[in-house]
């Protein structure tokens, strides 16, 4: 089944821990997207990327960093510079064809401060 | 005034009837409309997807945009306890950053048998 595969679904972190988030497709599409969604906030992105090692900070990146070794993976680490991460982080992914494509969603990781 | 408005709610209807959902945008550089449905501890599934102003249909659910009001609306049809769920409306640009996508904060819907 093509798809998103976001993992673990649930994940603590520590003080002053930092903590990656695994995305993962299998749809071949080119630009992969990180979201925060916090309860009455909606989603934020945070970083994204269209090609294979190159990615472009959102609107609140501070705090986290990304990679983008291959094209199927889009890992995000939350660093201790976070200082409120708790949140539930959403990865998307789209294709890169001509026109605009709508955004396909994993089903999240909810990240919680131990 | 932020780039999408959406009610956040929440709404709740009984079965059977027609639901109204709507978002309001200031950025008229949208062209692309999307809307989302996410269910508790899920992630958003795309819904309806359109282009411009005008109406889409996919069975029960209507997407309505217009741009001259910067309005846009989903509606459901004979609606089930099944469509309780949080609507997220979503736009973007041509050209450019078209990629990235503006979400409104969504709209808690319930509808009770």
């Amino acid at each position: 089944d093509g798809g998103i595969t976001q993992s673990p679904k649930y994940l603590f972190r520590k003080e002053g821990q930092n903590v990656t988030l695994s995305c993962e497709q299998n749809l071949n599409h080119d630009a992969m997207y990180w979201y925060r969604q916090d309860p009455g906030q909606g989603l934020r992105l945070i970083y994204y990327s269209q090609i294979v090692n190159d990615f472009q900070k959102g609107d609140i990146a501070e705090g986290y960093s990304v990679s983008r070794e291959k094209k199927e993976s889009f890992p995000l680490t939350v660093t201790s510079a976070q200082k409120n991460p708790t949140a539930f982080y959403l990865c998307a992914s789209t294709a890169l064809l001509s026109g605009n494509q709508p955004q396909h969603f994993g089903d999240g990781t909810r990240l919680s401060i131990l | 005034q932020k780039e999408v408005e959406q009610d956040p709610g929440p709404l709740s209807v009984p079965e059977g009837a027609i639901v109204s959902l709507n978002c309001t945008y200031s950025n008229s550089a949208f062209q692309y409309f999307m809307w989302y449905r996410q269910y508790s501890r899920k992630g958003p599934e795309l819904l309806m997807y359109t282009y411009s102003s005008g109406n889409k249909e996919d069975g029960r659910f209507t997407a309505q945009v217009d741009k001259s009001s910067k309005y846009i609306s989903l509606f459901i049809r004979d609606s089930q306890p099944s469509d309780s769920a949080t609507y997220l409306c979503a736009m973007s640009a041509s050209g450019g950053s078209n990629y990235k996508l503006t979400f409104g904060k969504g709209t808690l819907l319930t509808v009770n048998p």
